[in-house]
């Protein structure tokens, strides 16, 4: 099983809200990530996950706050957003290798619009 | 990790091979030279890799030059499922983990 899930696949909320993004992935992968693509744009790294462990943050704002509460679960809080914060949410693991050939799978994203 | 430049666009009729270029002149001796694409309305997919010598697996080939400052993805008969964005990215072995998205080939299939 080569999948990445996320739910929901869209989410709209107010900027007063408070919702969370989930992602799951089941192939054993230790390392995890989050991405935001705004329209017409590429993906854009916003968190990376090591073995549970906050690795990089991307100098991302704090009303987005990430969690990894176990090897195949990522969460991504958010809270008091803005309406520039619409965008695909995208969630992403890889196995941790050494070399250069790692790979990542994406799952399909959460299109999120805050209105 | 180093740059990498793409054609924003490029058109292929359907059936016919579709040949999408790279330059990334600054690349590395140890550089992993990666490409993903993205449909529609989904997230990126991993289509192949390659260090130095040419690779072939069920999606696609990737020719890379002999000095390596440029390598070609090849989709050997497009189909109109093929059309998405290709993106062609370097990845060095112990550097941080993330993918480094730059623009990327909008590539559009002809019926």
């Amino acid at each position: 099983d080569t999948e990445v899930t996320q739910t929901p696949k869209h989410l709209v909320m107010g900027m007063t809200n408070k919702k969370s993004l989930k992602c799951e992935q089941h192939m054993g992968h230790r390392a995890m990530y989050w991405y935001k693509q705004k329209a017409k744009k590429p993906p854009e790294l916003m968190f990376v996950y090591s073995y549970e462990k906050l690795s990089i943050n991307e100098s991302v704002p704090s009303r987005f706050s990430p969690e990894c509460p176990n090897s195949s679960l990522l969460n991504l809080h958010l809270h008091a957003l803005q309406p520039e914060d619409s965008a695909l949410y995208l969630c992403a693991s890889s196995a941790l290798t050494s070399g250069g050939g790692e790979t990542q799978y994406f799952g399909p994203g959460t299109r999120l619009l805050v209105l | 990790d180093a740059k990498t430049t793409q054609p924003n666009s490029m058109e292929s009729n359907e059936e016919e091979p579709v040949h999408l270029p790279c330059n990334h002149s600054t690349i590395s001796g140890t550089d992993y030279i990666h490409w993903y694409r993205q449909l529609p309305s989904q997230g990126p997919e991993y289509v192949i890799h390659g260090l130095t010598s040419n690779v072939n697996n069920r999606m696609a080939s990737l020719a890379i030059a002999e000095d390596r400052k440029s390598s070609t993805l090849i989709l050997h008969r497009a189909t109109l499922r093929d059309a998405a964005v290709y993106y062609c990215i370097l990845r060095r072995p112990g550097s941080a983990r993330q993918l480094t998205f730059g623009s990327g080939t909008q590539l559009t299939v002809l019926p």
